[in-house]
This record gives structure tokens, C-alpha cells and sequence, in this order.
């Protein structure tokens, strides 16, 4: 079946690491999302992607990094440079219409 | 600046219909998104509009007004399945759609 992964689902890391976050999709979609959902508030767009080797900030870019060298795959790293990264992260693609979306990583820094 | 904002609780009862409603100030408009999110769980496509008017898809509606910068909601018959989050969305600027700005979220309990 057609769709998007995400993993890992659960992460816990300690300050001042890294992280790798990933997406892979199989609907043949050109655009790919990251998105972070804190609780009460809604979803904020991290980086996004229309195309291969190619991608823009959104509108909370700072402590992330994101690369596109393969149309299926999107990988999420955050950074120790980001202050506050426990959250659900969402990635999702589209056709221009609407998003789909993985299934969410949650990850908690300890 | 961008915003969109909808009730952040709203509770109904079981069989009952509710009407969730959804304001929006944004730099361009290209169609507004509702979406339904469980607890946990990914968010799932309910309707999308992008002209004036109500687009019905089975218990659920949606309306746009785009000259009062307003949408609703609107679910019928409520079951308990349909508790969840139902988040807002507009898509804005030039060209990608799904470069979407989200409201927090309407949090909907169904009470038997």
C-alpha cells in the first residue's frame, strides 16, 4: 500500500546530541513537509521540499537540517543547536492538494 | 501577521450535531483545510475549500466565506469515534498548496 513511514515512532535523546529523524514516502508526491506539534498549539512548518536537492525553511527552521537526495526520502536531523526539541514531529507530501501525513515520531529529550 | 484561530474545547452529545467554527487573517489564500487528529495518531484529510459555499461529504460539511475570512465545520450525528482534535488549516502565498499555516486545534469530546 501507498503511503508514508516515519521512525523511529519513540526517541528519547540526551542534550547535545543529534538526531536523524526519517520519512520515506511511496506516492510518487514531489513536495515533502517536516512539521512539529507541541501540545495546544498546531502544527508548525519546519523545512519544506517541491523537489529533489532542493528545499526552504519554513517558518522554524533554526536547529534543524533536512536533505532531499532522493524523491522518496526526506531525513529530519535535529541538531543540539535546538533549544526545546521534545515534540511530535510530522512528515508529510503532496501533489499540490492535500497533505498526507506519517505516522509521527515523538521524541523526548532527556 | 498570519492567524487562525478556532475554540480550543467544544463538547456534544452522542447523536447531536456541532459546529466548529474557524477564523483566518493570512497573505494570500489557496483553499482551507479541515483535518481530524486522535491522540497520538497522524492527522486525516476531511475537506478542503476553496470557493465560497458548503461541500458535504457524508456526517460532515464544511463551509468557506473567503470575504469574512470564515469556516466551519459541521458534523452530523455525532458518534463517539469522533472524539478527537480538528485542526484548521490555510494554504497561502504562491503556488505550493501544501505549505499550510494551522490553527491549535478544536479539542471535541462526544459524551453519550
Amino acid at each position: 500500500d501507498g503511503g508514508i513511514t516515519q521512525s523511529p515512532k519513540y526517541l528519547f535523546r540526551k542534550e547535545g546530541q543529534n538526531v536523524t529523524l526519517s520519512c520515506e514516502q511511496n506516492l510518487n508526491h514531489d513536495a515533502m513537509y517536516w512539521y512539529r506539534q507541541d501540545p495546544g498549539q498546531g502544527l508548525r512548518l519546519i523545512y519544506y521540499s517541491q523537489i529533489v536537492n532542493d528545499f526552504q525553511k519554513g517558518d522554524i527552521a533554526e536547529g534543524y537540517s533536512v536533505s532531499r537526495e532522493k524523491k522518496e526520502s526526506f531525513p529530519l536531523t535535529v541538531t543540539s543547536a535546538q533549544k526545546n526539541p521534545t515534540a511530535f514531529y510530522l512528515c508529510a507530501s503532496s501533489m499540490g492538494g492535500e497533505l498526507f501525513f506519517g505516522e509521527g515520531s515523538r521524541l523526548t529529550v532527556l | 501577521g498570519q492567524n487562525i484561530d478556532q475554540p480550543t474545547e467544544m463538547t456534544a452529545t452522542e447523536g447531536a450535531i456541532v459546529q466548529i467554527n474557524c477564523t483566518y487573517q493570512t497573505s494570500g489564500f489557496n483553499g482551507l483545510f479541515w483535518y481530524q487528529q486522535h491522540a497520538g495518531e497522524a492527522p486525516t484529510f476531511l475537506s478542503y475549500n476553496v470557493l465560497d459555499g458548503l461541500e458535504e461529504k457524508g456526517r460532515f460539511s464544511s463551509f468557506l466565506s473567503r470575504s469574512k475570512g470564515y469556516s466551519y465545520l459541521l458534523l452530523k450525528e455525532l458518534q463517539m469515534k469522533d472524539s478527537a482534535s480538528y485542526l484548521c488549516a490555510v494554504s497561502h502565498g504562491s503556488g505550493n498548496t501544501g505549505k499550510l499555516i494551522f490553527g491549535q486545534g478544536t479539542t471535541l469530546q462526544v459524551k453519550p
